[in-house]
Parts: C-alpha cells; structure tokens; sequence
C-alpha cells in the first residue's frame, strides 16, 4: 500500500477557479512531517510547506492554504483564485520517524493545469 | 534559483557505461540528498550525505554509488547502465542530519540512456 496518495494525477481548471490537491498519507508513527513540493514545468522540485504531527493548525501563505486533519490522515493543499503561473506537479511527501529515520516518501504528484 | 547546482543538465549515453553526476549544496548546507525521479517509479530517496559521511539509504541499486568530498559537494556514481536507468536524477541539500528539514533541490540531470 501506498504511504503517500495523490489519487488526483491530474486537475484542470480556469484561472481564478479555487482547486484543492488532496493528499492522504499512511503512518503508524505518531512523530511525522508532511511535505508539500511544486516541480514547475522547468522541473525542479521548490519547497512549499513542512508540518509536523503534533501541529494539526491549518495554515494560509498568500493564495496558498493547507489542511492538516489527522483524524482523516490527510494534509491536503488549495490554491485560491488560481493563476497560470500555479501550472505545474504538485507533490505531497511523508517524513516517518524514528524507524523510518524520516526518509521521505514522495505521493506520485498530481499534475495541475491552469487554463487562462 | 534554490543555490543547489548540479552538472551536467543532459546526458545521453549507451548501456553497460558509468557516469557521474555532481552536485552543490547550497552555502553552508551539510547535508546532501540524491533522488531518481522516472515515470516507472516516481520520485525515490537514493542516499544521503551528512558531513562527508552516509547518512541514510533508501532504495539504491548496488550498480550506484555516491560520495561527499571535503567541500561538501557530492557526486553520484552510476555505472552498468541499463535503460531502465533512465530518469531525472535530483540532488537536494539541507542544513542539518536530520531529514525532517525542508530540502532544497537542483534542477536535475537528465540521463537517457541508449
């Protein structure tokens, strides 16, 4: 079984439209950190958000916002008021430690396009 | 630009050969990363590097292999190459041992293999 889901491989919408990327992760830890990457057309992977598993506070950077609900395992992503720029594949990663010495575990990514 | 470099962008080569990829952490980051990134398989934790030494294995072929020099930057190793070898190969550096940081990755190099 997958540690990591993106059952989303892709997402098409308009600008301006709100889109929500899901991510459900599998852990038996209770230490974790959930991870959220962007790789861009030009394809490297930026860095987007870290949260740990004793931090279920919902957060809000700009049009970006994320979702972290443990009772649901799932750590889940909305763009608002999309743009073009926001193209690209977004991945959702789990860190598990200490067994797992918090090796990350990469979702398959789900591909967002952003129609003008 | 994340400050992680990584040399070459292409490389296009025949089976059964090695290469070797190379890449810098940013300044004043410890820790380097290697992934592989294919569409078989995804994006897959290789190795990583802390201070010059092994840190921490996921899932690497024995035919690859990697080191962190004195100056902190890394090279990986691959050689026997197979077509399956094909992917977008990504290093990514942190500050500290521990991969609980947030990474900062290169733009990657991409081997195809022929």
């Amino acid at each position: 079984a997958q540690k990591v889901t993106q059952a989303q491989t892709e997402i098409s919408v308009v600008e301006k439209e709100d889109v929500t990327l899901d991510c459900v992760y599998e852990t038996r830890d209770t230490t974790y950190y959930l991870f959220w990457y962007k790789q861009p057309p030009s394809g490297e992977l930026v860095f987007l958000i870290r949260r740990n598993s004793f931090d279920e506070q919902n957060e809000i950077s700009g049009r970006y916002s994320w979702n972290f609900q443990k009772s649901t395992s799932s750590f889940n992503f909305t763009i608002t008021a999309s743009q073009v720029v926001d193209s690209a594949v977004y991945f959702c990663a789990l860190s598990e430690g200490p067994g797992g010495s918090y090796i990350p575990t990469f979702g398959r990514g789900t591909s967002l396009i952003v129609h003008p | 630009d994340s400050g992680v470099t990584q040399t070459p962008k292409h490389l296009i080569t025949a089976t059964g050969q090695r290469v070797t990829l190379r890449c810098s952490p940013r300044s004043g980051d410890l820790s380097v990363y290697w992934y592989q990134q294919s569409l078989d398989q995804g994006l897959q934790f290789l190795i990583q590097y802390y201070n010059g030494e092994e840190r921490a294995k996921g899932n690497i072929l024995e035919r690859f292999s990697a080191q962190q020099f004195p100056d902190l930057h890394s090279e990986l190793n691959l050689s026997s190459l197979e077509l399956g070898d094909s992917a977008l190969y990504f290093c990514a550096s942190s500050p500290r041992q521990g991969m609980r940081d947030e990474q900062y990755f290169g733009p990657g190099t991409r081997l195809t293999v022929t």
